[in-house]
């Protein structure tokens, strides 16, 4: 089983319409979880993080965090289609010594189509 | 403006040849982090370091090297060991090492192609 895992896409929304991406991660303890947007041939960037069980809404962007059943989601509501981009879910996963020291483990990414 | 910077953009290398990838920040963070990026695939941790003269391998180091003399840079160099080194680099930071939320600033990569 893959550390982390995200639903394979790709996802295709209609304008205006709600995009939702999910992760489930494999190690318990995690603690921290980020998501990521990369559009093609660029540089991931952060849009939303989440530490507590719970939600967290950012503008457009409403993250979720379930750490029983070990999964974070993104919701994008009214989504554009600026929006298409790939989605990497990341989580900081704990190595066998109990530290993580920042590293991240990321997902393999959920493309995601918005058209007009 | 403070950032990375990663040199080159594109890089094209014969088979058997050591390339080295260049990264550079100026944010004054002590972690630095080379991640790798297949077609369609999330990013797998090469190398990071937590401090000055300081490294560890991460999943997948096999093939390459690092170096960490400068706070400010972290070199990255894909050895001939490597056996299928075409893919997207990049380079990250964070502040610090260990604790706290961690967040990763990226550069803005070095796509490498093998000839």
């Amino acid at each position: 089983q893959k550390e982390v895992e995200q639903n394979s896409g790709p996802l295709s929304v209609p304008e205006g319409a709600i995009a939702s991406l999910n992760c489930t991660y494999s190690d318990r303890v995690s603690q921290s979880f980020f998501w990521y947007r990369q559009y093609s041939g660029k540089s991931p960037e952060l849009i939303m993080s989440i530490y507590s069980n719970g939600d967290k809404e950012d503008g457009r962007f409403t993250a979720q965090l379930n750490k029983a059943s070990q999964y974070v989601s993104l919701l994008i509501r009214d989504s554009q289609p600026s929006d298409s981009a790939t989605y990497l879910c990341a989580v900081k996963i704990m190595d066998a010594g109990g530290t993580s020291y920042g590293k991240l483990t990321f997902g393999q990414g959920t493309i995601l189509t918005v058209h007009p | 403006d403070g950032g990375i910077t990663q040199s080159p953009k594109y890089l094209f290398r014969k088979e058997g040849q050591n390339v080295t990838l260049s990264c550079e920040q100026n944010l004054n963070h002590d972690a630095m982090y080379w991640y790798r990026q297949d077609p369609g695939q999330g990013l797998r941790l090469i190398y990071y370091s937590q401090i000055v003269n300081d490294f560890q391998k991460g999943d997948i180091a096999e093939g390459y090297s690092v170096s960490r003399e400068k706070k400010e840079s972290f070199p990255l160099t894909v050895t001939s060991a490597q056996k299928n080194p075409t893919a997207f680099y990049l380079c990250a930071s964070s502040k610090s090492p260990g604790g706290g939320a961690n967040v990763l600033t990226f550069g803005a990569g070095s796509r490498l192609t093998v000839l």
